[in-house]
């Protein structure tokens, strides 16, 4: 199966830190991405793990863990444009498999 | 440079009916995957094709049925439509078939069955 958990929402304030956690069954994986999606519109790239470790990628950085099946995206020094879905994808045969995404709301 | 376009990008259709939306990959990139995202739901993979083959299909009904064209675009089919087939449909591309790197999506085309 390809059961891909993230929380559902979370709230918190322009300028702090957000931890996004995804966790999926290890199977198969063939590498993480994660995706920024603003209401009505597409999602957007925002990174690729494919290697035990942190990405860092200006204020977004990414984590993996390939053997406890664990990823997690961190949003630094949060802005009030970040307020979107953010969805874990885990890569298996050559498709993404989506997690339903993760609601974050950035308020002043 | 042009991004994946769709279309259309919104329409509506009643049960029963077949519905055939449209994606233009990003220039140089042969592979064109489709996801349906129901709303609240992450994207779920329908098709892949590369080089004009089906390379993968997802857990969907035969209703649905895609191709990929020699210019690498693609139409997605939908037949005898469903209430529950009401979603955004997003069509994304990548350089090769492997997923070698990131899938670039388009705006999508948003599918109301009444």
């Amino acid at each position: 199966g390809q059961n891909i958990d993230q929380p559902t929402e979370m709230t918190a304030t322009e300028g702090a830190i957000v931890q996004i956690n995804c966790t999926y069954q290890t199977s198969g994986f063939n590498g993480l991405f994660w995706y920024q999606q603003h209401a009505g519109e597409a999602p957007t790239f925002l990174s690729y793990n494919v290697l035990d470790g942190l990405e860092e990628k200006g204020r977004f950085s990414s984590f993996l863990s390939r053997s406890k099946g664990y990823s997690y995206l961190l949003l630094k020094e949060l802005q009030m444009k970040d307020s979107a879905s953010y969805l874990c994808a885990v890569k298996r045969n050559n498709r993404l498999a989506f997690g339903k995404g993760n609601q974050v709301v950035v308020i002043p | 440079d042009a991004g994946v376009t769709q279309s259309p990008t919104h329409l509506i259709k009643t049960r029963g009916q077949h519905v055939t939306l449209r994606c233009s990959p990003i220039s140089g990139h042969k592979s064109v995957s489709w996801y349906q995202q129901v709303l609240g739901q992450g994207p779920q993979f329908i098709f892949q094709y590369y080089e004009k083959e089906e390379r993968g299909r997802g857990n969907f009904p035969d209703r649905f049925s895609a191709r990929q064209f020699p210019n690498y675009s693609s139409e997605l089919n939908v037949n005898a439509l469903l209430l529950g087939d009401s979603a955004l449909y997003l069509c994304a591309s990548s350089l090769a078939g492997g997923l070698a790197g990131e899938l670039f999506f388009g705006e999508g085309s948003r599918l109301t069955v009444l």
